[in-house]
């Protein structure tokens, strides 16, 4: 099973508007409504940020909104803050009955 | 308050085995699917196992099918990851995740991290 392919990097100043994006194949994110995003700041766990493509936990800012279109999902940061200078994940459930992450993408806040 | 605390991480050669676990406390423990997520230093996030509420069901990720094993003991709140036959690309920052469900779901809460150095 492939990762999932994210860029390595993307920036914005703050206020701005940023988006994430994540390829996969119809065996994972084009399958199915189970994509996921983490935010991981440096020297923490990983923190879930969106799941099942849109759906935001409780206590998560609703800055941070996904979407997806066929084998592609997207997360976008609106407002970007300081504090969402991390490295951010997808993660999808695949046809073989387990999750792929992407290989993540550095969100700098300039 | 969730608290994932895993153990039993540390330095062993090539070839060799290691046990981890992982105790939850907060939650009702029996009813959620768990997982372990790695990540190498300077790398990625990759899912390595998960395992289902009952312990019935588990699944792996290709690079470690056959050599790393998820269980759980639901009377101990505990689950764990035995891994045998380590070699180099298995040192790693091992995590223990609470599912947002049964099965192979996503993971809500994430221990602290347990490192793993496989070297002779």
């Amino acid at each position: 099973q492939s990762a999932l392919t994210q860029p390595a990097s993307v920036s914005g100043s703050p206020g701005q508007s940023i988006t994430i994006s994540c390829t996969g194949t119809s065996s994972d994110v084009g399958g199915y409504n189970y994509v996921s995003w983490y935010q991981q700041h440096p020297g923490k766990a990983p923190k879930l940020m969106i799941y099942d493509v849109n759906y935001r936990p409780s206590g998560v800012s609703n800055r941070f909104s996904g979407s997806k279109s066929g084998n592609t999902a997207s997360l976008t940061i609106s407002g970007l803050q300081a504090e969402d200078e991390a490295d951010y994940y997808c993660n999808s459930y695949t046809t073989s009955n387990i999750r792929v992450f992407g290989g993540g993408t550095k969100l700098t806040v300039l | 308050e969730v608290q994932l605390v895993e153990s039993g991480g540390g330095l062993v050669q090539p070839g060799g085995s290691l046990r981890l676990s992982c105790a939850a406390s907060g939650f009702s423990f029996s009813t959620y699917g768990m997982s372990w997520v790695r990540q190498a230093p300077g790398k990625g996030l990759e899912w390595v196992a998960g395992i289902s509420d009952s312990g019935v069901i588990t699944s792996y990720a290709d690079s470690v099918q056959g050599r790393l094993t998820i269980s759980r003991d639901n009377s101990k709140n505990t689950v764990f990851l035995q891994m045998n036959s380590l070699t180099a690309e298995d040192s790693a920052v091992y995590y223990c995740a609470k599912n947002l469900a049964d099965g192979v779901s996503d993971s809500d809460y994430w221990g602290q991290g347990a490192l793993v150095t496989v070297s002779s």
